[in-house]
């Protein structure tokens, strides 16, 4: 029962640095998101998708990318690393009904990517 | 934009003590979730709120959803150690959004 897997868990970058953090579900989840979490605070929504091909903005967007080619797989780059996104980084998927997301289906969520960037 | 409030930010209280926890909207969403997070870890799903007025109870936990379903309420009863943690509400139809947190700390 692997759920959401997400690598690497540690990672320091400079400023200007590119990366790419990846995120693997087994779940055959549709639905797959990005969030950034800040000390202390809750969860803010980078971009989503709600199928292969498909992808969306979120509340914080910029500075970041994503691509859907399968279902399994989601991974957020980072073109060029800004100490402000300095965070911890979480994937999550979940499964829908229709257009929406299913409200009897909780988001599982990987266990995090803490990033610093210098 | 679609945005949810959360109070208090912070809550330290002592082992026995109750506690309320507020997810406030000026939107109406379909339905609510909570979850609760603990440290290095992902958050995990405690309940989800659908009707309006719907009140669910998780042992010694119990969620309201509003009448107007714009806001819900997490009220926890002698709360114990094990209870701390980052409480988050979420919200949304074709993405998930989450609230502000409140972040509970209970001593014993």
């Amino acid at each position: 029962n692997a759920g959401v897997t997400q690598t690497p868990k540690f990672q320091v970058l400079k400023t200007g640095q590119s990366m790419t953090l990846q995120c693997a579900q087994d779940m055959n989840h549709e639905y797959m998101s990005w969030y950034r979490q800040d000390p202390g605070m809750g969860l803010r929504l980078i971009h989503y998708s709600v199928g292969a091909g498909i992808t969306d903005q979120g509340e914080v967007p910029n500075g970041y990318n994503v691509s859907r080619s399968t279902t399994e797989d989601f991974p957020l780059r980072l073109l060029s690393a800004a100490p402000s996104q300095t965070s911890v980084y979480f994937c999550a998927s979940s499964s829908r009904f229709g257009q929406l997301l299913s409200y009897n289906s909780p988001l599982h969520f990987g266990n995090g990517t803490r990033l610093t960037v210098t | 934009t679609q945005l949810l409030e959360q109070s208090p930010q912070f809550l330290s209280i002592q082992e026995g003590e109750n506690l309320t926890v507020y997810c406030n909207s000026s939107s109406v969403f379909s339905s609510l979730q909570w979850y609760r997070q603990e440290p290095g870890e992902g958050p995990v799903l405690l309940v989800t709120v659908v009707t309006g007025g719907e009140v669910k109870k998780l042992k010694r936990l119990t969620f309201q959803f509003g009448d107007a379903r714009k806001d819900s309420s997490l009220h926890i009863t002698a709360a114990q150690p094990g209870d701390t943690g980052l409480y988050l509400c979420a919200g949304g139809a074709d993405k998930l959004i989450f609230g502000t947190g409140t972040r509970l700390q209970v001593f014993p």
